[in-house]
């Protein structure tokens, strides 16, 4: 399969606890998106990467929030001292350019549960 | 910003078309898609305008009027499988970053 992968795809931590997510993108896409989804809610903007390039970064995200694209490849999306408003399903998207529709394909995402 | 409005819920009956509208506002209009999600599932793309009009691909049309900031969606010939969230997204190219913004979804229900 060479869509976008992620994982873990569940995720159930304690409030205060670490967790990071991992995101593969398809191989030729150089660019890398990170939305968070509640329930009956669209995807929101958390980052952008172009290649290893962190260009955007949503203002509603806190200081809590890192991620990383080492070498323009995989990207890793980390979330320190967990809070229980962190619960959420965490989108990784990829695309290749802006030219033409430069579609995102989305990963089927890793589902945050904070107790 | 962009400011993206669209129904949260709408019904149909299998076989009939339905018609889902996005209405949005944004000061750098570079595209607006749709995209179809299932419960529990990734979003995957249906389709893409940049120019006014009407794209056809099968049983799903999508037009756009970039004076009026507005899109819909048609879906012809519906089908039990066709129940899901729709979500129109707004790519502005503010910042020179390109970044589709989307709207909180219309969530689609098919009965027989």
């Amino acid at each position: 399969d060479t869509g976008v992968s992620q994982n873990p795809r569940h995720k159930i931590t304690k409030r205060g606890q670490n967790v990071t997510f991992r995101c593969d993108p398809i191989s030729e896409h150089n660019r890398l998106y990170w939305y968070r989804q509640t329930l009956g809610q669209g995807p929101e903007f958390l980052t952008y990467f172009q290649n290893e390039a962190q260009l955007e970064k949503s203002r509603l995200l806190s200081d809590r929030f890192s991620a990383e694209r080492p070498k323009g490849s995989f990207s890793t999306l980390e979330i320190q001292r967990t809070e229980q408003g962190d619960s959420a399903m965490y989108l990784c998207a990829s695309s290749f350019g802006t030219g033409g529709a430069g579609e995102l394909f989305f990963g089927e995402g890793s589902r945050l549960t904070v107790l | 910003g962009q400011n993206i409005d669209q129904p949260t819920e709408m019904t149909a009956t299998e076989g009939a078309i339905v018609q889902i509208n996005c209405t949005y506002q944004t000061s750098g209009f570079n595209g607006l898609f749709w995209y179809q999600q299932h419960a529990g599932e990734a979003p995957t793309f249906l389709s893409y305008n940049v120019l006014d009009g009407l794209e056809e691909k099968g049983r799903f049309s999508s037009f756009l009027s970039r004076s009026k900031g507005y899109s819909y969606l048609l879906l012809k010939e519906l089908q039990m499988k066709d129940s899901a969230s729709y979500l129109c997204a707004v790519r502005d190219r503010a910042g020179g970053s390109y970044i589709p913004t989307f709207g909180r979804g219309t969530s689609l229900i098919v009965h027989p």
